[in-house]
């Protein structure tokens, strides 16, 4: 199996509601893991990141939960805005490494208004 | 505006062309990346320089020749390409190998 697994592939939400992502690892040893946000056309852009010692982490309408024995962490985006449109990648630590990391292969978030 | 910037931002080249991808970073930072970006796949790392040494080389076919003179630029030499090489090309770089990836905004390259 894939190193990084995410869901869903393609999320459609109306404006104002919330958007969850979720991803599973398979490395014990990942420590770090970010979350990428890509529009069309543009590169990926860090939104949000979480380290091992932290279960969750908040940023305004961002947030992101951290389950180390279930090796699983999700997104949360309150309040969807059409401009949170895009392919949101989330990735985990290869080992203790932070710069090399394993990707999930990305949701496309769409939202309505 | 990013801090990593890439050229050229779209190469179609043919099998037995040689082209090279460039990668500047105006960060300061001390590690650069090369990643491959294909639909429907996950980001793939290719190579990591961490103060200009190749610290990786993910398994990458040899008609991808990566060369870092330098901490602030990273360049992806190629030669003999497939098809299936085409792909979007990320570079990336960090403070260090533990801090957050920034990425440039990618090559689109087409090899026909």
């Amino acid at each position: 199996g894939e190193n990084v697994e995410q869901h869903p592939s393609t999320l459609s939400v109306q404006e104002g509601d919330s958007a969850v992502i979720k991803c599973t690892y398979s490395d014990s040893a990942s420590n770090y893991f970010p979350w990428y946000k890509q529009e069309l056309g543009k590169r990926p852009q860090l939104i949000i990141d979480i380290r091992s010692n932290v279960g969750e982490k908040k940023d305004q309408r961002i947030a992101v939960t951290l389950n180390k024995t279930a090796k699983h962490f999700s997104l949360h985006i309150t309040e969807t805005q059409p401009e949170d449109s895009a392919v949101y990648f989330c990735a985990a630590s290869m080992g203790s490494t932070l710069g090399r990391l394993y990707f999930g292969r990305g949701t496309q978030l769409t939202v309505w208004p | 505006e990013t801090g990593v910037t890439q050229t050229p931002r779209h190469l179609v080249m043919g099998m037995t062309n040689k082209k090279s991808l460039k990668c500047e970073q105006h960060l300061g930072h001390n590690a650069m990346y090369w990643y491959k970006q294909s639909a429907k796949k996950p980001l793939e790392l290719m190579f990591v320089y961490n103060f200009k040494e190749q610290t990786e080389n993910n398994s990458v076919p040899s008609r991808f020749s990566p060369e870092c003179p330098n901490s602030s630029h990273l360049f992806l030499h190629l030669h003999t390409l497939q098809p299936e090489d085409s792909a979007l090309y990320l570079c990336a770089s960090s403070q260090d190998r533990d801090s957050p990836l920034h990425f440039g905004n990618g090559t689109r390259l087409t090899v026909t």
